[in-house]
């Protein structure tokens, strides 16, 4: 089955630490994303890569950093600089040049910084 | 990107028609509506896109009138498990590099027994 895993579902860290987010697909999508949601709010745009080697900063991306190294893959590092990393990370994949505005999210990941 | 307005919150009854309405005052002609669907904890899901008039799918339909710079997302006889927040987005199709989604705050839409 196609679709977009990230892992792991839930995650904790003590504050200072850097950590990795992974976001994998296997719908041979192009583009990737990642959004940050905070409780009651919409989702924010982080970074997004629209091919691989080549990724460009969204809305929020001060204290994060990313690669694209593979189309499949698009890893997230949270990094000590991000003042409140606790939140819902999601996902996404698309391919640019279909007719609909379609994002294929993952299932998120939950981190939570002690 | 043009911005949108929806309602924070939407209580409704099973069987009911919902219409959930959504504001695009400075739509540009390229734009398209694209609805998504969010469940508690989970990633959003498309629902509906369209540019203009009425689009009909398996789960809704979209109304847009004709100067567009309003639009209609209409969910038929509601169950519980519609329960759900709802975003309207509005933007260009994504060809180019700098194609982005913005995702409002949503309609929380609420169903009750």
């Amino acid at each position: 089955d196609g679709g977009i895993t990230q892992s792991p579902k839930y995650l904790f860290r003590k504050e200072g630490q850097n950590v990795t987010l992974s976001c994998e697909q296997n719908l041979n999508h192009d583009a990737m994303y990642w959004y940050r949601q905070d409780p009651g709010q919409g989702l924010r745009l982080i970074y997004y890569s629209q091919i691989v080697n080549d990724f460009q900063k969204g809305d929020i991306a001060e204290g994060y950093s990313v690669s694209r190294e593979k189309k499949e893959s698009f890893p997230l590092t949270v990094t000590s600089a991000q003042k409140n990393p606790t939140a819902f990370y999601l996902c996404a994949s698309s391919s640019p040049g279909d007719w609909y505005n379609e994002q294929f999210f993952g299932p998120g990941t939950r981190l939570t910084v002690l | 990107l043009a911005k949108t307005t929806q309602p924070i919150s939407m209580d409704s009854y099973e069987g009911q028609e919902v219409n959930i309405t959504c504001s695009h005052n400075n739509i540009a002609t390229n734009d398209y509506i694209t609805w998504y669907q969010q469940f508690p904890s989970q990633g959003p899901r498309f629902i509906i896109q369209g540019y203009k008039t009425k689009v009909t799918n398996e789960v809704a339909s979209l109304f847009i009138p004709a100067d567009r710079k309003s639009s209609t997302l209409s969910l038929p006889r509601v169950s519980l498990s519609d329960t759900a927040v709802y975003y309207c987005l509005v933007g260009d199709l994504p060809m180019d590099s700098s194609y982005k989604l913005i995702f409002g705050s949503g309609t929380r839409l609420l169903v009750r027994p």
